[in-house]
């Protein structure tokens, strides 16, 4: 099983809502990864886990906030977010978890807006 | 200056067209390279790492220059599949011995019969 699945595919919210994008992988990775890719720019990578726990946070507001379950399972939970939150959030996973790797699995994303 | 550049393109190429991407990156320091593609409305997925030998899967050699500081992607033999955005990712220390990653903003390539 070589997949990064993520729920759901699309989410809309109002600024006032609280939800959760989910990302699970059943390849054994060490490292998972959230990163957010607005139209037509390349993805910024927003938080890392390594071995279940939260080793980079690229400076992301704290209305994102990152959940590591366990080493299958990576959440972010959304609050009070703004409609420029607004972009296609994709989760990633590599084996090695010590290190920032840069052969990663991505899921195939969830398309937020915000109203 | 951006830490990581790549021409946006797009490349139009015909089919069975040899092409080539660079994409230069401003830390000397940087350590690891790869690329990726991307479809249109579809996630990035890994297309090969760049070792300092240089390396090469099927119809694509990926070459890095360190004096440059730049990897290159070359395509032979293009395919109507081949059509996509190539990105690159270089890896770099900060000053406090952590890295970060970062991709480039891409390279369309289009493919013509």
């Amino acid at each position: 099983d070589t997949e990064v699945t993520q729920t759901p595919k699309h989410l809309v919210m109002g600024m006032t809502n609280k939800k959760s994008l989910k990302c699970e992988q059943h390849m054994g990775h060490r490292a998972m990864y959230w990163y957010k890719q607005k139209a037509k720019k390349p993805p910024e990578l927003m938080f890392v886990y390594s071995y279940e726990k939260l080793s980079i946070n690229e400076s992301v507001p704290s209305r994102f906030s990152p959940e590591c379950p366990n080493s299958s399972l990576l959440n972010l939970h959304l609050h009070a977010l703004q409609p420029e939150d607004s972009a296609l959030y994709l989760c990633a996973s590599s084996q090695e978890g010590q290190n920032l790797r840069g052969e990663q699995f991505f899921g195939p994303g969830t398309r937020l807006t915000v109203l | 200056r951006k830490e990581v550049e790549q021409d946006p393109g797009p490349f139009n190429v015909p089919e069975g067209a040899t092409v080539a991407f660079n994409c230069t990156y401003s830390n000397s320091a940087s350590q690891s390279f790869f690329w990726y593609r991307q479809d249109c409305r579809k996630e990035p997925k890994l297309l090969m790492s760049v070792y300092s030998s240089g390396n090469e899967d099927g119809r694509f050699t990926a070459q890095l220059n360190r004096a440059s500081q730049y990897i290159s992607l070359l395509i032979r033999d293009s395919k109507l599949s081949d059509s996509a955005t190539y990105l690159c990712v270089v890896i770099l220390p900060r000053g406090d011995s952590s890295y970060k990653l970062i991709f480039g903003s891409g390279t369309r390539l289009l493919v013509r019969p």
